[in-house]
This record gives C-alpha cells, structure tokens and sequence, in this order.
C-alpha cells in the first residue's frame, strides 16, 4: 500500500520566479491537505482540497494556489517567489467521508528561495 | 482561535531514561481532536496517536503513553525506557470540526528530543 508522495524532493528557485510542487495520496484516500514548514517551526496550514475543490484555506496570500485532480492527486503552485517562501512544504492526504479523520503525511518538498 | 502550545524546545536525556513530552491546547468548542505525529531527520510526519475530546482514557502502546486531561487542556506523552531511535522532533496538533469533513490541523512548535547512547 503506497503512502502519500511528493515530488520532487528539493528544489532551487530564485526570488520572482514560479514553482509547482506535486503530492499524491495514499491510496483510497481522496483529500489532500497541504502544509507549509518553516526552518524551527511546526506546520503552518495553507489550504485543503476536496472534490476537486478547495475546501479551506489558512492565512497565505493568493500567490499561493492549488489543484487537485480527478484522480485525487494535487498540485500547490506559488508565484512570485519570496525568500520567505523557503520551507519543507508538505502534503497530507486523509479521507473526506466521515468528519475527522488523520492525515498521513509525505515526505516533503524542500523548497529554497536565493 | 485554537493554539497549541510546547514549552519544550529541546530534551536530551540518556538512553533508557523515562521522557514526558508536555502539550497544553487550547479551544472554543467542545468537540475536536488531538495528535502526536514524530518528524525524524527525513522530514516526514509520521502519525503516532490521535484522541477524541469525549475520551479522556490514557492510552499506552508499547513504550508510548498518552496522558489526556481536559480539566488542564493537555495532552502530554510519555516514552518509557528511551532509545536512540526515538530522537526526532515531536509535534502536538489540534483539529476542529468546523463543518462536515476533514479540517486544519494547528501545530505546536514542536520540542526536539535527543536520546543519549
């Protein structure tokens, strides 16, 4: 049974340009959560997407934005990149039927702004 | 707003030493949900425990313990007999059912746990 996925592992990118990080669920489950780590810090919440909708959204500015797909797996895309914006970005994913449920987490993207 | 808070930024302690992981929450509602997930060097969360707020029994697995209590809002974790293998940071997390679904888990900082050989 595979676990949730992202790619890819690490990226370098420079202030202004754009970035698009990848996240698969794990199996059988269809909504994905995406989280945001800065360096000493605990996961900062960005948005969920449920039904190829996003569902709910924390406190980011509008340069960042995601897709999911009918396939459940999900895309984050942040423009205009910041020094600021050099985190581990993660990818939960969990089951979207009956309230709450956990969410497993993959690996992350490692993501370094110059 | 929920918020959990971990005092603890760092503990080291010998190995086979007993360790408690201090988590206090707080929240408006009277239903939500508390985690423990484990960030070893690798990065990814790996899920440990997950507790409802209408159960407050203590639960062990293992070397792992969990102490709920309400009446303090916490949620501390205990690992008895300690060994390298749990060194990683450990983080506290809180979910609330704002409507039907998954919701936002709000993260402690996290506290870094060093176990000495």
């Amino acid at each position: 049974d595979a676990g949730v996925t992202q790619s890819p592992t690490h990226l370098i990118k420079t202030r202004g340009q754009q970035v698009t990080l990848r996240c698969s669920p794990k199996s059988g489950h269809d909504t994905v959560s995406w989280y945001q780590q800065a360096l000493g810090q605990g996961p900062q919440f960005i948005f969920q997407y449920y039904e190829e909708e996003e569902r709910q959204r924390g406190n980011f500015p509008d340069r960042f934005s995601g897709h999911q797909f009918p396939n459940y797996s999900s895309e984050l895309n942040v423009n205009a990149l910041l020094l600021g914006d050099s985190a581990l970005y993660l990818c939960a994913s969990s089951s979207g039927l009956a309230g709450i449920e956990t969410q497993y987490f993959g690996p992350g993207t490692r993501l370094l702004v110059l | 707003a929920q918020k959990v808070t971990q005092a603890q930024t760092e503990i080291s302690v010998v190995e086979k030493e007993d360790v408690t992981l201090d988590c206090v929450y707080e929240t408006r509602d009277t239903t939500y949900y508390l985690f423990w997930y484990k960030q070893p060097p690798s990065g990814e969360l790996v899920f440990l425990i997950r507790r409802n707020s209408f159960d407050e029994q203590n639960e062990i697995s293992g070397r792992y313990s969990w102490n709920f209590q309400k009446s303090t809002s916490s949620f501390n974790f205990t690992i008895t007999a300690s060994q390298v293998v749990d060194s990683a940071v450990y983080f506290c997390a809180l979910s609330e059912e704002i409507d039907f679904g998954n919701e936002k888990l709000t993260f402690g900082t996290g506290t870094r746990l060093t176990i000495i050989p």
